[in-house]
């Protein structure tokens, strides 16, 4: 029941876009997503919850589609912060109010 | 708020030991979760507590490991005797959901961690 996230790693210039997807096998109540950077904690970023809706958070945004049980992160036009990994986490529908989290993206930003 | 306090930070220990991670709450938050991480397995949940109850323990690997929570700011995670495969960063993070109704966020605190090598 681990989410699916993809790509394993990705390596970007400062500037450019990337997309980061998450899948589930699940019905999803709700998709999380965190920044870990090496060495540290992992960081929260958004939470999206059934109904399809959008967010952003800096130039980071992100969408659910509840039908798919698929959430995209978009990073516009990256920042050499933006380095880390990033995990979705999925909530199942039932909210037993725990988060299953995917493997990761790495995420790399060269100058 | 210190933010959810977790000690050692560092811990190295030979094979057969017993080792015991703690973890401190956010205040008033009454969910906590241990989490562990590897390269190979991501970020795994082992057991988490609401109001010092274990609710869901299905991921703690083996009999070896145990966690409790005795009361709203303090857990320990115990592992005895430990083996080489146990070496990870333990991770322990904290929430406070808000009522269904509400529709809000429920976002995890997490601990610095602490970084488990077994020797």
């Amino acid at each position: 029941q681990q989410p699916v996230q993809s790509p394993q790693a990705v390596i970007l210039r400062e500037g450019e876009d990337a997309v980061i997807n998450c899948s589930s096998s699940k019905a999803l109540y709700s998709v999380h997503w965190y920044r870990q950077k090496h060495g540290e904690a992992p960081v929260f970023l958004m939470i999206l919850l059934k109904g399809g809706e959008q967010k952003g958070h800096e130039k980071i945004s992100a969408s659910f589609n509840e039908k798919k049980q698929q959430s995209s992160l978009y990073l516009t036009a990256s920042q050499l912060s933006y380095s880390g990994t990033y995990f979705c986490g999925t909530e199942r529908i039932g909210r037993d109010d725990k988060i299953i989290f995917g493997k990761g993206t790495r995420l790399h930003i060269l100058p | 708020d210190a933010g959810v306090i977790q000690s050692p930070r560092h811990e190295v220990t030979e094979m057969g030991q017993e080792v015991t991670l703690r973890c401190k709450p956010i205040s008033g938050h009454d969910y906590l979760f241990w989490y562990r991480q590897t390269m190979m397995r991501g970020l795994e949940l082992l057991i988490y507590f609401n109001n010092n109850v274990p609710i869901d323990d299905s991921g703690m690997p083996e009999d070896r490991f145990s966690a409790k929570m005795p009361n709203a700011s303090f857990s320990t995670l115990k592992i005895q005797p430990s083996e080489p495969r146990d070496s990870a960063v333990y991770f322990c993070a904290s929430t406070s959901p808000p009522p269904f109704v509400a529709g809000g966020s429920n976002e995890q605190f997490f601990g610095p961690g602490t970084r488990l090598t077994v020797l």
